[in-house]
Formats: C-alpha cells, structure tokens, sequence
C-alpha cells in the first residue's frame, strides 16, 4: 500500500524567512504533484514533477524530487502572508487497468506572519 | 475554457439517507476522479471513471457508486448515509491518454454533513 508522509504538518514561519516541507512515499511513483488549499476551498494544482532531478519553480515556490530517495520538497524563499495555506504533496501510481487516483499526504498547513 | 464545476455546494442528509453529487468536467477532459477530504485531512481516492466505466478504486465499500456520461460529467451516489460520511466531496478531472501530464484539477467541492 502506498503511503504519502508529510513533514512538518503545521508551521508557523515569520515573513521573510525561507523553509522548507518535506513529502516522502513508499514505492516507486510515476508522478508527484504539489497542491496548495485555501481554507474552505479547493485544491489548487502548483507543480507536476515527473522523473529524478526534475525541479520546477514558480514565484517564492520550488520543488523537486528525487526518486531514488522517494523524497520531494517543497522550498518557500522569503515567504508573504498570501503564501498562508495548506500544501499537499500527492503521488500517482498506474495500476494495470489506468490510472489509479492519487494518494494525498495529510497536508502542511503553513502559517506566514508578518 | 471553463473549468470543474460541482453541484450542490452544500447539503444536509440524515443518517440512511441516499445522496446524490454531480460534477462537470474541464472542457477537453475526459476523466473524473472523486475524492473525500475529512475535516483536517487530506483528499482520499474514491473512484475513478474513464470512457463511462469504473476504472480504479481506492478502499471504499460498494454502496459508493458513480456513473459517467457521455460528456464526460460524472456523478456521486452514496447510499445508507452514515455520520462518518460527512466530508467535503471533490471531484477531479483530468485528460488521459493524450500524452500530456495527466494533472488531475479539482473542483469547488461538496460539503455534506450526515445529522
């Protein structure tokens, strides 16, 4: 059975500071996704990583991933309020029929102050 | 290009009770995938639904039913309602088959509470 994990589950960082969260999963996996969720919203796609070494960067937000490892990370530089939300890392794994659903880790919820 | 709506928003059902949740696709899309988010948690696979058939589930008991259509929407049926089902209920559709990266994007949400 896949398991997603996901560490810290609850941050609460100052402005300006940069951190980092961290997604780790227990077999191999054919795509990893970041999601971000506003309270009482959502999911909000951010990135799809899809071989070892791949990085992707938007904005304040980078990830990456390492297969080898089944590590993927989530690196916040000099953090703003409007980053405040839960991220989720998600994995995928194709079943002989299809596509399976995704496994979601429990979720970081992340908590920027000024 | 319009993307995953979900309907109703919100709604309230007793315990035995039968409910019913709809989703339309992302226009260009051509499978959905239904999630349960509890309070706090984070989204668990339901089932997913390609070419109108069943095409993955994750561990949740038969009387969590689905249909598509042909156009690609989808429904949620839970039958014999029960507390524990109260969740926020995604749904997710995505493009397969198409060479791309599968994304899966995620509707509004349902919010059902079981009294």
């Amino acid at each position: 059975e896949l398991k997603v994990e996901q560490n810290p589950l609850f941050l609460s960082m100052q402005e300006g500071k940069n951190y980092t969260i961290y997604c780790n999963y227990s077999t191999t996996s054919d795509r990893l996704y970041w999601y971000r969720q506003d309270p009482g919203k959502s999911l909000e796609s951010l990135f799809v990583l899809l071989s070892n070494g791949a990085v992707k960067q938007e904005g304040r937000l980078m990830a990456s991933l390492d297969t080898k490892a089944r590590l993927s990370t989530l690196h916040i530089t000099a953090a703003v309020h409007d980053l405040s939300a839960t991220y989720f890392c998600a994995v995928l794994m194709y079943s002989g029929g299809g596509a399976d659903g995704l496994t979601f880790g429990k979720g970081t919820h992340l908590i920027i102050q000024p | 290009e319009t993307g995953v709506t979900q309907s109703p928003t919100h709604l309230i059902k007793t315990r035995g009770q039968q409910v019913t949740l709809r989703c339309s696709s992302q226009s260009g899309h051509n499978t959905v995938s239904w999630y349960q988010q509890a309070l706090g948690q984070g989204p668990q696979f339901i089932f997913q639904y390609y070419r109108e058939e069943e095409n993955g589930r994750g561990n949740f008991p038969p009387r969590f039913s689905g249909l598509q259509f042909p156009n690609y929407s989808s429904e949620l049926n839970v039958n014999a309602l029960e507390l524990d089902d109260s969740a926020l209920y995604l749904c997710a559709s995505s493009l397969v088959g198409g060479g791309l990266t599968d994304t899966q994007y995620f509707g509004p949400g349902t919010r059902l509470t079981v009294l």
